[in-house]
């Protein structure tokens, strides 16, 4: 069985404060991984993919990456209330087309 | 271009009807994925189509579900005989397939929020 643990927060943190999500996997043999943000009531868009170890930034956003630890993690710099959501860890392992999701965590963002 | 489309989007049915929810993927995307949301939790998995192809229904809970993709494109999602514990959001999902890589990044549409009465 393929788990995917995330914490479901609520994690809240002050405008401009850095934010950090952490996500854990089971399989080993995993080796794509992505954050998606999902708002209330909307669909799941991604905003991150890494696949391999260390970091990756993209604006605000960095991702990292540590497959003997089987962690990754999304760091979200300057945080905006606009960047309250619920932030799921999807993971894909070698010669799978299957995602498996965690539950997801919620951030709440306040001025 | 234009994204991936889901029909309809909110779904009422008296417990017991059948419903058919419908995606329409990205252009050209090969892949197409459905999977049940429910409240508070992360995507779970029903069925895969590798174009026409049901490659995997694995995650179908029972077999009130149905899927089929018959011509590669617009794929439906049938649930007979609803039930309360249905409720939920489906989402479908779609991605490239380029060249087989488990790189292949999904994305989704707007889900169907089915309610079963």
């Amino acid at each position: 069985q393929k788990e995917v643990e995330q914490n479901s927060g609520p994690l809240s943190v002050p405008e401009g404060a850095i934010a950090s999500l952490n996500c854990t996997y089971s399989d080993r043999v995993s080796q794509s991984f992505f954050w998606y943000r999902q708002y209330s009531g909307k669909s799941p868009e991604l905003i991150m993919s890494i696949y391999s170890n260390g970091d990756k930034e993209d604006g605000r956003f960095t991702a990292q990456l540590n497959k003997a630890s089987q962690y990754v993690s999304l760091l979200i710099r300057d945080s905006q209330p606009s960047d309250s959501a619920t932030y799921l860890c999807a993971v894909l392992s070698g010669g799978s087309y299957i995602p498996t999701f965690g539950r997801g965590t919620s951030l709440i963002v306040h001025p | 271009g234009a994204g991936v489309s889901q029909s309809p989007r909110y779904k009422v049915a008296k417990r017991g009807q059948d419903v058919a929810l419908r995606c329409d993927p990205i252009s050209g995307h090969v892949s197409l994925f459905w999977y049940q949301q429910a409240l508070g939790q992360g995507p779970e998995f029903l069925t895969y189509f590798q174009n026409e192809a049901q490659l995997d229904k694995s995650g179908l809970p029972s077999d009130r579900f149905f899927a089929e993709r018959p011509e590669g494109s617009v794929s439906t999602l049938k649930i007979q005989r609803t039930q309360q514990e249905d409720s939920a959001v489906y989402l479908c999902a779609s991605s490239v397939h380029r060249d087989g890589t488990s790189t292949d990044t999904q994305y989704f549409g707007p889900g169907t929020r089915l309610t079963v009465l």
